[in-house]
């Protein structure tokens, strides 16, 4: 069925360091991969996302990277921040236009 | 304008009661869709509402049953309440740009709804 895989569950950095997470997903009919960012308490807000028509997008000091044929999809953060201390999804649009989500990576930026 | 809007922020029922959530869409959105996020998971797809009927829905059972009215806002209702529907319960909003590979805009979230079934 329809599934959407994150890797890591958990990431520590050090500040100013970067920051990688990874997902796959199932459907080879997928072609809308958005990302959110949901702090503690909060409702999950959109902070990128990209369409199978294009292979790397960039948004300051985040780029999402799509690999359609491996159906694997990243996200790296530069120059990270304490307020980039957050749990983050990706998630995958299927043919039936479900938006289906991984289980989150929490990302914890240390001083 | 307004965001997504969701009513009520905190719920506490009892096992085998039934709920009604509420959910107004961001302005301009016309597609409600709900879902269900357990602590430390990723948000489960419940159902997407467009133009007042049921477009989709994810693997749930059918005590979980929703409505759409004519001003885009939608409702969720669980009936039988069971410890395990114990969540938080996120709305989020989208507007129908077309048929094709680009049907939905991105998604935007309300705050949810923490229901606790004791």
């Amino acid at each position: 069925g329809e599934n959407v895989e994150q890797h890591p569950s958990t990431l520590s950095v050090q500040e100013g360091d970067s920051a990688v997470i990874k997902c796959t997903y199932s459907d080879s009919a997928s072609n809308y991969f958005p990302w959110y960012k949901q702090e503690l308490g909060k409702r999950p807000q959109l902070i990128i996302d990209i369409r199978s028509n294009v292979g790397e997008k960039k948004d300051q000091r985040i780029a999402v990277t799509l690999n359609k044929t491996a159906k694997h999809f990243s996200l790296h953060i530069t120059e990270t921040q304490p307020e980039d201390s957050a749990v983050y999804f990706c998630a995958a649009e299927n043919r039936d236009d479900k938006i289906i989500f991984g289980k989150g990576t929490r990302l914890h930026i240390l001083p | 304008d307004a965001g997504v809007t969701q009513s009520p922020t905190h719920l506490i029922k009892t096992r085998g009661q039934q709920v009604t959530l509420r959910c107004s869409p961001k302005s301009g959105h016309d597609t409600v869709s709900w879902y269900q996020q357990a602590l430390g998971q990723g948000p489960q797809f419940i159902f997407q509402y467009y133009e007042e009927e049921e477009r989709q829905r994810g693997n749930f059972p059918d005590r979980f049953s929703g409505h759409q009215f004519p001003n885009y806002s939608s409702e969720l209702n669980v009936n039988a309440l069971l410890l395990g529907d114990s969540a938080l319960y996120l709305c989020a909003s989208s507007f129908m740009i077309g048929t094709g590979e680009q049907d939905n805009s991105p998604l935007h979230f309300g705050n949810g709804t923490r229901l606790t079934v004791t």
